[in-house]
């Protein structure tokens, strides 16, 4: 069995600081990793995705996760906020042995003028 | 262009009334997921189905349906809604392999009143 944990349902940041959302994850086998943005009224789009290559991972939008085993955490960070970042994020597991997502619960960022 | 579609993207509907809320890929994506998605829970799956004739139950299967009859058509069956059913439900679809990602449609707004 997996889970997902995020931690901060909303973080608020200004233009240009620094994005991290937090996420760390528990699975009985090494897991796929994956993070997700959803705009208003919109689906589901992916960012970027950890699949056992490279453990620092660069995605769409100036978004970057580093894959931590020890730690069993695959943080999101951005250096330089934009206002258009202003969404729900998730991150996900995956296990390959039936590609069931899990999903953590969300964190929502607003970003400041 | 590769998509999943979900129809309808509104429905408001009474308690008991049958409803069927179509989901269609055009990626001959093996997997294919229902998830509903409530405030502070992030998303959870409802049920799943490795391929044409395979589903089974995800982590909310109570008061759903589901059949894949063929491989790009996934339907979700609300045989008797019921209010606690209100919700944004999103259909996925995935290939299999260590390219794996998940396609998001664009969410069904169901309310049961």
């Amino acid at each position: 069995a997996q889970s997902v944990t995020q931690l901060g349902s909303h973080v608020s940041v200004s233009e240009g600081a620094l994005v991290l959302l937090r996420c760390n994850y528990s699975s009985s086998v090494p897991p796929y990793l994956f993070w997700y943005v959803q705009y208003p009224n919109q689906g589901l789009q992916l960012l970027l995705k950890y699949t056992s290559a490279a453990t620092l991972v660069k995605g769409i939008n100036g978004f970057e996760a580093e894959f931590k085993k020890s730690e069993t955490s695959f943080h999101l960070t951005k250096p330089s906020a934009h206002m258009s970042d202003a969404a729900e994020y998730f991150c996900a597991v995956m296990t390959i042995n039936d590609y069931k997502l899990s999903f953590g619960a969300g964190t929502t960022v607003t970003v400041r003028a | 262009e590769a998509q999943v579609t979900q129809n309808p993207r509104y429905l408001i509907t009474v308690t008991g009334k049958k409803l069927t809320v179509t989901c269609s890929q055009n990626m001959n994506h093996e997997y294919m997921s229902w998830y509903r998605q409530d405030p502070g829970l992030g998303l959870r799956q409802i049920y799943y189905s490795m391929n044409v004739e395979v589903t089974d139950k995800g982590d909310v299967p109570e008061g759903y349906k589901v059949s894949r009859k063929e491989k790009r058509n996934f339907p979700l069956i609300l045989e008797s809604p019921s209010p606690n059913q209100t919700s944004l439900y999103f259909c996925a679809s995935s290939s299999a392999g260590r390219n794996t990602e998940a396609f998001f449609g664009q969410g069904t707004r169901l309310t049961v009143v």
